[in-house]
């Protein structure tokens, strides 16, 4: 079992809809969460960060953490065309990973069709 | 505001040539930094981590080396390029123990 589970996608969505971006965990220590968003050829970029269970707004982004099933999402709202990107999920046992570093998800490439 | 710079942004280097990737941080001081490659299909995957000037953790054993010579300053290096070091090196920063990674704009190697 892979320590991080993650739709590769693609994902496509008609321009305004809501994105519900998913990922599966086995590994119960983790504590922190965290998902990027990454262009093509560049660096992920930081979207969400999160401590332990419960919900988390920004914007028109919505993250989720659920301990219990071992499942995180995130929900993007009002979804634009700049949204289309490659998103991933991270965990960490400690903030900034630490010695262990954080614990990707290989990415769901999401495509929002205007 | 902090900021991460990576050099170059691409590379073409052959087997057997020396590497150097160089990764600087801005508007901060004592940040942890990481070296992370992403392979396609296969995630990332952390290389080397630092806490501090001349501290530096490998996790996982390969071709490649890693030194941080200042505070905010790490670098990537290898003595002789393998074919399988081709790939998307990513450098990242996090700040005190409560603060995320963040990751500079990469650069993509290929080796030929």
């Amino acid at each position: 079992q892979k320590e991080v589970e993650q739709d590769p996608g693609p994902l496509s969505v008609p321009e305004g809809a809501i994105v519900s971006l998913n990922c599966t965990y086995s590994n119960s220590a983790f504590q922190y969460f965290m998902w990027y968003r990454q262009y093509s050829r560049k660096g992920p970029e930081l979207l969400m960060y999160t401590y332990s269970s419960g919900n988390k707004e920004d914007g028109r982004f919505t993250a989720q953490v659920d301990k219990s099933s071992k499942y995180i999402s995130l929900f993007i709202r009002d979804s634009q065309p700049s949204d289309s990107a490659t998103y991933l999920c991270a965990m960490a046992l400690r903030s900034g990973g630490g010695a262990d570093g954080l614990t990707f998800g290989k990415g769901t490439h999401l495509i929002i069709q205007p | 505001s902090q900021t991460i710079h990576q050099w170059p942004a691409t590379l073409v280097q052959p087997v057997g040539s020396p590497l150097s990737l160089e990764c600087t941080v801005e508007g901060t001081s004592n940040p942890n930094l990481y070296w992370y490659r992403q392979a396609a299909g296969r995630g990332l995957q952390l290389l080397f981590y630092s806490v501090g000037i001349g501290q530096i953790s490998s996790e996982v054993p390969q071709n490649l080396s890693a030194s941080r010579p200042q505070d905010r300053q790490f670098i990537l290096s290898s003595k002789k390029l393998l074919l399988s070091d081709s790939g998307f090196y990513l450098c990242a920063w996090s700040g005190d123990r409560n603060s995320p990674l963040h990751f500079g704009n990469g650069t993509r190697l290929t080796v030929t």
